[in-house]
């Protein structure tokens, strides 16, 4: 099994620009999570969901929107990145809300 | 929200002492999770401790909670250079209600001197 799997795993955007970060994971887990990491500060929780067909809101939600495409994959889109989104994102998966969490390698993400 | 705070924030030891990292919280868990985050690369889940837990032992790692001090540990023994790493704890508040309750601490830097 590969795990967790990230796409792209480097980006450099410009203010304004937009794009998705794509999570698919192959450990038949119900629920998916998108995190961000800024230096300095523990994991914030962006999005999750729970299970295929439900998100729900996470710490830092703004600026961003969820597509849980099946229960393989959970996309991330930023519709119109700012520069505070610069940080590096990480998708994770667990087989129950209340289990250990089994991360992806992570996107650095970077807004000029 | 609720947070768990990893004591210290920077650790450094000689190779084969062992390592002990504390964790604080303020309000009542169903489980406490310790992870390790290597330079440049994701979150590793290492051992998850429910609350009606006290000890919990893999390979050479230990953790113990302690629930009346709202507090856990995290120690390696026999460190090695490959332990080099973040270290963070994750208090998890899951009630079934729909919401996340999992939120990280920022974690102790733990450098193995060779």
């Amino acid at each position: 099994n590969a795990g967790v799997t990230q796409t792209p795993k480097f980006q450099v955007l410009k203010t304004g620009q937009s794009m998705t970060l794509q999570c698919a994971q192959d450990m038949n887990h119900n629920s998916m999570y998108w995190y961000r990491q800024d230096p300095g500060m523990g994991l914030r929780l962006i999005y999750y969901s729970a299970s295929e067909g439900t998100t729900d809101k996470g710490e830092v939600p703004n600026g961003y929107n969820v597509s849980r495409l099946n229960k393989r994959e959970f996309s991330l889109r930023l519709e119109s990145a700012a520069p505070s989104q610069t940080s590096v994102y990480f998708c994770a998966s667990s087989e129950l809300l209340a289990g250990g969490r089994l991360f992806g390698p992570g996107t650095r993400l970077t807004v000029l | 929200s609720q947070q768990g705070e990893e004591d210290p924030q920077a650790l450094s030891i000689q190779e084969g002492e062992n390592a002990t990292m504390n964790c604080s919280y303020k309000t009542s868990i169903n489980n406490l999770q310790w992870y390790r985050q290597n330079s440049g690369r994701g979150l590793v889940h290492l051992i998850l401790i429910r609350s009606n837990e006290r000890e919990k032992h893999s390979g050479r790692l230990r953790v113990t909670l302690d629930t009346s001090k709202k507090s856990s540990s995290l120690l390696i023994t026999a460190s090695r250079a490959a332990d080099t790493a973040s270290y963070f704890c994750a208090t998890d508040l899951y009630s079934g209600g729909g919401a996340d309750g999992l939120t990280f601490g920022k974690g102790t830097h733990l450098i193995i001197q060779p």
